[in-house]
């Protein structure tokens, strides 16, 4: 059973513009969730993340929002560039717990970003 | 500093043999996960070790993986008979000990990618 999920596989967008990446949970007691960028033939490298107490966390280019009724965050790149072009991996897990590095991913969303 | 580094960068195997992956972590990060990604799917946590105990092994998928990290530095992961849905890429993570309630930064290696033929 997938906790997190991520149901577009890819994006599109032109350079400048703004991505938003989605991404849905099922699980209420995740209360932290992260966002990861990925390089072919690279790890996952820490985007932003942000607490089930808050909505919006923002980290120069990139935004991300909570919602927590809905189950769902977004991710904002803006404006986006050239060099966005990865992988974007949705992560979430339970800080109350000792074991918060143990993420639940969704299956990514591949962003091209095209001049 | 040295980043997470993870040995071999891919290895390819015939069904029924045996591979050994290697993880070292970032110095002094008493935190170290492994986690797979299969088939362009969702990286799943496989299992999590503070220093040399296993925290956490829930994620590993049958008794034919087998995690070690003695002495609490580098970490091995074993797979033995391979078989076919092995196949994927493995990637080991290593973070600082904080404590319950804090969080901190969890840091990748590259991955091993395993083929398994």
């Amino acid at each position: 059973d997938q906790q997190v999920k991520q149901n577009s596989p890819s994006l599109s967008v032109q350079e400048g513009r703004i991505s938003i990446l989605n991404c849905d949970y099922t699980n209420s007691m995740f209360d932290y969730f992260l966002w990861y960028k990925k390089y072919p033939a690279e790890g996952p490298t820490f985007l932003i993340s942000i607490s089930s107490i808050k909505d919006k966390n923002e980290d120069g280019r990139f935004t991300v929002f909570l919602n927590k009724s809905a189950k769902h965050l977004s991710l904002h790149i803006v404006p986006s560039q050239p060099g966005d072009s990865a992988v974007y991996f949705c992560a979430a897990s339970k800080i109350s717990t000792d074991s918060w590095g143990k993420l639940q991913f969704g299956a990514g969303t591949q962003v091209v970003v095209t001049p | 500093e040295a980043g997470v580094t993870q040995f071999p960068s891919h290895s390819v195997i015939e069904k029924g043999q045996t591979v050994t992956l290697r993880c070292d972590p970032i110095s002094g990060h008493d935190n170290l996960y492994w986690y797979r990604r299969v088939m362009g799917k969702e990286i799943k946590f496989l299992l999590h070790f503070v220093k040399e105990s296993k925290q956490d092994e829930s994620g590993m998928p049958n008794n034919r993986f087998l995690a070690e990290r003695t002495g609490g530095t580098y970490s091995t992961l074993k797979v033995q008979p391979a078989e076919l849905e092995d196949s994927g890429v493995y990637f080991c993570a290593s973070s600082q000990h904080l404590g319950q309630g804090r969080t901190g930064e969890l840091f990748f290696g590259e991955g091993s990618r395993l083929t398994v033929l």
